[in-house]
């Protein structure tokens, strides 16, 4: 079983916006990653280091954390949005690594 | 622009050794570390394990010391096996490194199916 948390699905209008959230101990001491995963591909990160945007990653997505709390918002969703986000840190004790069970996106 | 490529076997038999490997192009290969994540099939991600580049390596307790990760610095190359596999072990297999709190780029993936 996954030691962080997120919701199985969520939905979301076309041009809304849309946060996921991810809950674990171990956010209290590790910033989460987030990860988006669109059918048959690898997964990409999208928000590392809490807030951290890679390049090519579009400004409508957002990180924050709060405690044992990490979110990942989407401001403004589009189509190509639809997909699995995964959050992960480092486990309590540092040297591994967790994931959530996933959320899948609909951008209805 | 780092690019992770990653081939193996992608069918075998129970008991036998599950075998992928994994080539970095494009980036340094030292001052980083290496992972492996699986994902059964219409499942989520689970970490396999990490290797630095020195050779230390991290394992899920999961598999149960069936895993081993090593790493050839020669080629840029490190390698996943585990032994006696299951059915439990089909999955989608990638590699990644793990850079500044996060594991970015992955490789394709492999799909390992054991039957």
């Amino acid at each position: 079983s996954s030691e962080l948390t997120q919701d199985p699905a969520v939905s979301v209008a076309l041009g809304q916006t849309v946060r996921i959230t991810c809950q674990g101990d171990s956010l209290r001491n590790y910033y989460a990653s987030w990860y988006q995963q669109k059918p048959g591909q690898a997964p990409v990160v999208v928000i590392y280091g809490r807030t951290n945007r890679p390049s090519g990653i579009p400004d409508r997505f957002s990180g924050a954390s709060s405690g044992n709390t990490a979110s990942l918002t989407i401001t403004g969703a589009q189509a190509e949005d639809e997909a699995d986000y995964y959050c992960s840190s480092r486990d309590s004790s540092g040297y591994h690594w967790v994931f959530g069970g996933g959320t899948k996106l609909t951008v209805l | 622009q780092v690019q992770l490529q990653q081939w193996g076997a992608g069918l075998l038999k129970p008991s036998e050794t599950l075998s992928l490997t994994c080539a970095v192009y494009g980036g340094s290969f030292s001052g980083y570390s290496w992972t492996w994540i699986r994902q059964p099939p219409g499942k989520g991600l689970e970490w396999i394990g990490e290797i630095n580049d020195s050779g230390s390596t991290k394992y899920n307790a999961s598999l149960k010391s069936r895993g081993t990760i090593s790493l050839d610095t020669s080629k840029n190359q490190f390698s996943l096996k585990v032994t006696s596999v299951t059915a439990a072990d089909t999955a989608v297999y990638y590699c990644a490194r793990v850079v500044w709190g996060a594991i970015s780029p992955w490789g394709q993936g492999t799909l390992v199916a054991v039957s």
